[in-house]
């Protein structure tokens, strides 16, 4: 149990244009969702916490406006990277889980972003 | 605040050889702590967690750690590493109770060779 589906697992993307990336909840309701950012040989950046519902809670230094972060339901979050540029080409990855007691964390299999 | 030090960014060793993967931490309130391991261009998948009781903490892939609250450290270890155990391994804490939002550790790229 416990499956996080990420997609796409890779994309390309001219400089100037949107990518949007979901993650989805396979067998279980995510009710709190985390997107990370992840540079090489780095460890993982916290964008954004997005509870169902409500709106995202973005970390310090984290742009709200370039990564917009939308949770419709239990089961889907979305990351869209709008007016992507190369600085932007990165592994973005998604972790859903439940709050209140701890029943664990469990991590999408990851986008590679990369924006020529 | 809590924070996660690992304190080696790279562990070679040779297969079959035992490995321990260094992690400390530090927090003003009771934790939880885990390790993750991710292979390339993957996502990141649990190997052990220490949420309560034993200290002593076993996972998947032969793993297992150790909660030491005196030394503040959740060291990872495995006696016998096999080629496919190379990947990167990432200790992460949160607090018991409050914020749920896990802190990493900067990670250890475990590289065994044959």
């Amino acid at each position: 149990g416990a499956v996080v589906s990420q997609h796409p697992s890779r994309v390309i993307c001219k400089s100037g244009t949107s990518v949007k990336i979901e993650c989805r909840s396979l067998d279980f309701q995510a009710t709190t969702m985390f997107w990370y950012r992840q540079f090489p040989k780095k460890s993982l950046m916290l964008m954004a916490t997005s509870n169902e519902g409500s709106k995202a809670t973005y970390e310090q230094g984290v742009e709200k406006d370039k990564f917009l972060i939308n949770h419709a339901s239990l089961t889907l979050s979305t990351l869209t990277v709008t007016s992507a540029h190369p600085e932007d080409s990165s592994f973005y990855i998604c972790s859903a889980g439940r709050t209140g007691i701890y029943y664990g964390y469990t991590f999408g299999s990851g986008t590679r972003l990369t924006v020529v | 605040a809590q924070s996660v030090t690992q304190l080696d960014s790279q562990v070679p060793v040779f297969e079959e050889a035992p490995v321990e993967l260094r992690c400390n931490y530090s927090s003003s309130v009771s934790v939880y702590l885990f390790w993750y391991v991710q292979y390339p261009n993957q996502g990141l998948q649990l190997l052990l967690k220490y949420l309560s009781g034993s200290t002593l903490v076993k996972g998947i892939n032969g793993f297992e750690a150790e909660f030491n609250k005196s030394q503040t450290s959740f060291h990872l270890r495995k006696p016998s590493v096999h080629i496919s155990d190379t990947a990167e391994y990432f200790c992460a804490v949160r607090s018991s109770g409050g914020s749920y939002i896990p802190t990493f550790g900067r990670g250890t790229s475990l590289i065994v060779h044959p």
